[in-house]
């Protein structure tokens, strides 16, 4: 089945700074890349997500790339802002299955 | 427009009890899927329901089963509780092959 790797687990940054957040999958079959954040108390929300035929995606702030042939994807986020703390969850869809796979999660701290 | 609810918010439970949660989906998606996410952890996928029938399993016992109603919400049973069951416990809903999910805000089972 499909693996995620994800790092760093813990990332602190001061406000205004850059953050980039890495994951690797195993299925070269894979071909839907979400991203998630996790505030304390709250289920996961979507953020942004891109699909294998796609090599970057931009919403405003925050910004995910993937390369196909290394099989990893990653999430920028720039001018980062103290409600930008939280967790960050990258998951990986492979092609025939119905759901997800998940990374472990990258905690995000922003300092002022 | 709701989205993903999720009941109970909190339960405390024995082990070699037996607890129900329940899931109503977001507005208009018919396919609900259960995630167990243990402390620090991403989420693990347990099972998917579509048309009232079990779509996909993850690696979970038969200990955890599920069943969705004519109106697409959705219910997770754990039979004999195990310590390790303890966890926050995620629905998330989508609509037919669309590999987007709206996860609700869980439920924290904890056993004792």
């Amino acid at each position: 089945g499909e693996n995620v790797e994800q790092h760093p687990s813990t990332l602190s940054v001061q406000e205004g700074d850059s953050a980039v957040i890495k994951c690797t999958y195993s299925d070269s079959a894979s071909n839907y890349f979400p991203w998630y954040k996790q505030e304390l108390g709250k289920g996961p929300q979507l953020i942004i997500d891109i699909r294998s035929n796609v090599g970057e995606k931009k919403d405003q702030r925050i910004a995910v790339t993937l390369n196909k042939t290394a099989k990893h994807f990653s999430l920028h986020i720039t001018e980062t802002q103290p409600e930008d703390s939280a967790v960050y969850f990258c998951a990986a869809h492979p092609t025939g299955y119905s759901t997800l796979t998940f990374g472990k999660g990258t905690m995000l701290l922003v300092s002022p | 427009d709701a989205g993903v609810t999720q009941s109970p918010t909190h339960l405390i439970k024995t082990r070699g009890q037996q607890v129900t949660l329940r899931c109503s989906p977001k507005s208009g998606h018919d396919t609900v899927s259960w995630y167990q996410q243990a402390l620090g952890q991403g989420p693990q996928f347990i099972f998917q329901y579509y048309e009232e029938e079990e779509r996909q399993r993850g690696n979970f016992p038969d200990r955890f089963s599920g069943h969705q109603f004519p109106n697409y919400s959705s219910e997770l049973n754990v039979n004999a509780l195990l310590l390790g069951d303890s966890a926050l416990y995620l629905c998330a809903s989508s609509f037919g092959d669309n590999e987007k999910l709206f996860f609700g805000s869980g439920t924290q089972l904890s056993v004792l």
